[in-house]
């Protein structure tokens, strides 16, 4: 079957840090993969994406890269921000698809302090 | 510009009651989705649209009815209120064929059965 799995958090950073969350999934065909970020109180928005093998995401200094080898699409930023803390969701749509049905990961609490 | 939005955004329930969460969209999306997020556990799907006047069950449906008179709305209907269900409650749409366009949240329904 088709499943999303990230790492356990929380992840508490200092402020600056260097950021990466991981995720595997395992899929039928060729899924395509999504970041969602979810924000105290609000719902979830989409981060970033990628739709087929080695594509790279990126939005907002964020970046996950399709590894199609290793069943991975880590998420990565060069330096974090106070106002980057949240919830974070791997998610995957299946390669036959066609009703945009998600399947997520547990998601990832990340608190970055100043 | 609304989007997707939820209401109410929060309700306590007692144990058999019943209550309808309500769910509209003003994009014009053809497809709707009901998702759960309990802690830990990311979001899992339990109904879902691909038009109006179809639905379908998703991973978890048990307790729970949809309807989709409309494009706009995607009412979600919980008839005897169970302690299991209580947890956060979001709707979504998606405009395209859905295999990687994104998903619009709302803000999420909080619900607490006691």
């Amino acid at each position: 079957g088709n499943s999303v799995t990230q790492m356990e958090g929380p992840v508490t950073l200092s402020e600056e840090a260097f950021l990466t969350i991981n995720c595997t999934y395992t899929a039928t065909g060729y899924p395509s993969l999504f970041w969602y970020v979810q924000y105290p109180g609000e719902g979830l928005q989409l981060l970033l994406k990628a739709t087929k093998a080695d594509d790279k995401g990126s939005n907002k200094g964020f970046e996950a890269t399709y590894r199609k080898e290793t069943t991975s699409f880590h998420l990565e930023k060069g330096s974090v921000q106070v106002s980057d803390s949240a919830v974070y969701f791997c998610a995957l749509t299946p390669g036959s698809s066609n009703t945009g049905k998600l399947i997520f990961g547990q998601g990832t609490t990340l608190q970055v302090k100043p | 510009n609304a989007g997707v939005t939820q209401t109410p955004k929060f309700r306590i329930l007692k144990i058999g009651q019943s209550m309808t969460l309500q769910c509209a969209q003003d994009m014009n999306h053809n497809y709707m989705y009901w998702y759960r997020q309990d802690p830990g556990m990311g979001l899992k799907l339990i109904y879902y649209s691909v038009g109006a006047g179809i639905t379908d069950k998703g991973e978890v449906p048990n307790g729970y009815n949809v309807s989709r008179s409309t494009t706009e709305d995607f009412p979600l209907r919980l008839e005897l209120a169970a302690p299991s269900q209580t947890s956060v409650y979001f709707c979504a749409s998606c405009g395209t064929t859905g295999h990687n366009s994104p998903l619009h949240f709302g803000n999420g329904t909080r619900l607490t059965v006691t």
